[in-house]
């Protein structure tokens, strides 16, 4: 596609309910990015998939969440059991090139997914 | 402790005059900084970014400067137009191992330029 898209844009959850939110990321963008931006605050780092391998999860808040990326294109995160802190906006973002190099620092983001956790 | 500090939730400017944003980071490991604006609604959209080997990169209206003596950056939008209302971040990035490194995000600041 054009862009990165991301769904569903907005989520409200039941304290408790388990919640997945989709990322679909330009077409053939090897490095996928999922970021949990909360209100007033900038983006901050959940995890990192390069093709279909996970090499970065340290940014994970819980192991309530969890991220996939089966065939190295779309991608779930996937959060169990929600809470009220887990309200925000969920970013993905891609970019086509792995390791060094300026062109590997640019990310492209899609809208995000809005979470609340009532 | 936040790595990328942007001190100045909000900056109004004037149209036609010269916005400067500020970034201030405390890891002296970081080796490439990027400026993302975001609009409402919308995921943040990379608008320059600069090496470390470098100290000032500039691209039509927007130079970005980079002090790493002061671990200070900031972006310049000469002249600012209503358009550029949005949030800026400011973002840091350190490379290591093989695998490429997340970039860390400042909060913030939203500019406002009046006609």
């Amino acid at each position: 596609g054009a862009g990165v898209s991301q769904s569903p844009r907005y989520k409200v959850a039941k304290r408790g309910q388990d919640v997945a939110l989709r990322c679909d990321p330009i077409s053939g963008h090897v490095s996928l990015f999922w970021y949990q931006q909360a209100l007033g605050q900038g983006p901050e780092f959940l995890t990192y998939f390069q093709n279909e391998a996970q090499l970065d999860k340290s940014g994970l808040p819980s192991d309530r969440f969890f991220a996939e990326r089966p065939e190295g294109s779309v991608s779930t995160l996937k959060i169990q059991r929600t809470q009220q802190e887990d309200s925000a906006v969920y970013l993905c973002a891609s970019s086509p090139w792995a390791g060094h190099g300026s062109g590997a620092n640019v990310l492209t983001f899609g809208a995000g997914s809005r979470l609340t956790v009532l | 402790d936040q790595q990328v500090k942007q001190n100045s939730p909000s900056l109004s400017v004037q149209e036609g005059r010269i916005s400067i944003l500020n970034c201030d980071y405390t890891n002296s490991m970081f080796d490439y900084f990027l400026w993302y604006k975001k609009y409402p609604a919308e995921g943040p959209t990379f608008l320059i970014s600069i090496s470390s080997i470098k100290d000032k990169n500039e691209d039509g209206r927007f130079t970005v400067f980079l002090n790493k003596s002061a671990k200070h950056l900031s972006l310049h939008i000469v002249p600012s137009q209503p358009g550029d209302s949005a949030v800026y971040f400011c973002a840091a990035k350190r490379n290591y191992g093989g695998s490429q490194g997340n970039l860390i995000f400042g909060k913030g600041t939203k500019l406002s330029v009046k006609p």
